[in-house]
C-alpha cells in the first residue's frame, strides 16, 4: 500500500524557535496533502489543505501566518511552526491524497511537537 | 459545516463480546466514510472505507456500514479481543476530500 512519512517523528522546542515538519509521499504523487492537528484526548481537526504549486488553504481560526505550508513538489509538503509558543504544543498529522484509483487518502505517523 | 459526533465516548467489554460503535454526521453529501483505529500516541490505521453508494463494508471480524440517508455509520466487531482496546475514529470525507473527524470512542476490551 501507499506509504506517507512525516519527519520528524518527534520534536522538542523552546518557546519562541520555529519547528518545520516534513510530510513526504513515498510511492506515489499527491498533488493535495492536508494538515491535521490533534490535542490530547482530542479528536483531529483540519488546519489546511495544500496543493502542489500553489498556496495553501487554511481552515479558519488558523493563522496562515503562524503556520506556514509549502508544497513545493507532487511527494513533499512542509509545515513551518514559527514562533511556537506551549499552547502549539499538539500531535501534527499529514495526509496525502492518491487520486487513485482508488482517490484515497494515506496518513504519516504524525509529529509530537512539545513547546517548553 | 460537518459536524461529525461518536457515541459512546468510552466502552469498556469483556473479551469474546460483540460490540457496536456509532457514528453520525450532519451533511450527507459526504465522498466516503472512514473508520480508523488510533493506538495511544500513535497515528492512524484505516479499518475500513465505505464509499459514498456503499451500504457496507466488511474486514475479517469488522463491519462497517453506512445510511446517509440517516447520516449514520456503525462499526460492528465481533468477538473482541485485548488487542482490538484503541481509538475508534470515524471520519466523513467531503467532496474536496477534506476529513472531518467524529471525537472517537476509546474502546477498552477486558482479558
Amino acid at each position: 500500500g501507499a506509504v506517507v512519512s512525516q519527519h520528524p517523528s518527534r520534536v522538542i522546542c523552546k518557546s519562541g524557535t520555529s519547528v518545520k515538519i516534513e510530510c513526504r509521499s513515498l510511492d506515489f504523487q499527491a498533488t493535495t496533502m492536508f494538515w491535521y492537528r490533534q490535542f490530547p484526548k482530542q479528536s483531529l481537526m483540519l488546519m489546511a489543505t495544500s496543493n502542489e504549486g500553489s498556496k495553501a488553504t487554511y481552515e479558519q481560526g488558523v493563522e496562515k501566518d503562524k503556520f506556514l505550508i509549502n508544497h513545493a513538489s507532487l511527494t513533499l509538503s512542509t509545515l513551518t511552526v514559527t514562533s511556537a509558543h506551549p499552547e502549539d504544543s499538539s500531535f501534527y498529522i499529514c495526509s496525502a491524497r492518491n487520486r487513485g484509483p482508488p482517490d484515497t487518502q494515506y496518513f504519516g505517523p504524525g509529529t509530537r511537537l512539545t513547546v517548553l | 459545516k460537518q459536524e461529525v459526533t461518536q457515541i459512546p465516548a468510552a466502552l469498556s467489554v469483556p473479551e469474546g463480546e460483540n460490540l457496536v460503535l456509532n457514528c453520525s454526521f450532519t451533511d450527507s453529501a459526504i465522498y466516503n466514510l472512514q473508520w480508523f483505529r488510533q493506538d495511544p500516541g500513535k497515528g492512524l490505521t484505516s479499518l475500513l472505507l465505505i464509499q459514498s453508494s456503499q451500504r457496507e463494508q466488511t474486514s475479517g471480524r469488522l463491519n462497517a456500514s453506512l445510511d446517509k440517508s440517516s447520516g449514520r455509520s456503525t462499526l460492528y466487531i465481533a468477538a473482541s479481543q485485548p488487542g482490538d482496546s484503541a481509538t475508534y475514529l470515524c471520519a466523513a470525507t467531503g467532496s474536496a476530500r477534506q476529513l472531518t473527524f467524529g471525537s472517537g470512542t476509546q474502546l477498552t476490551v477486558l482479558p
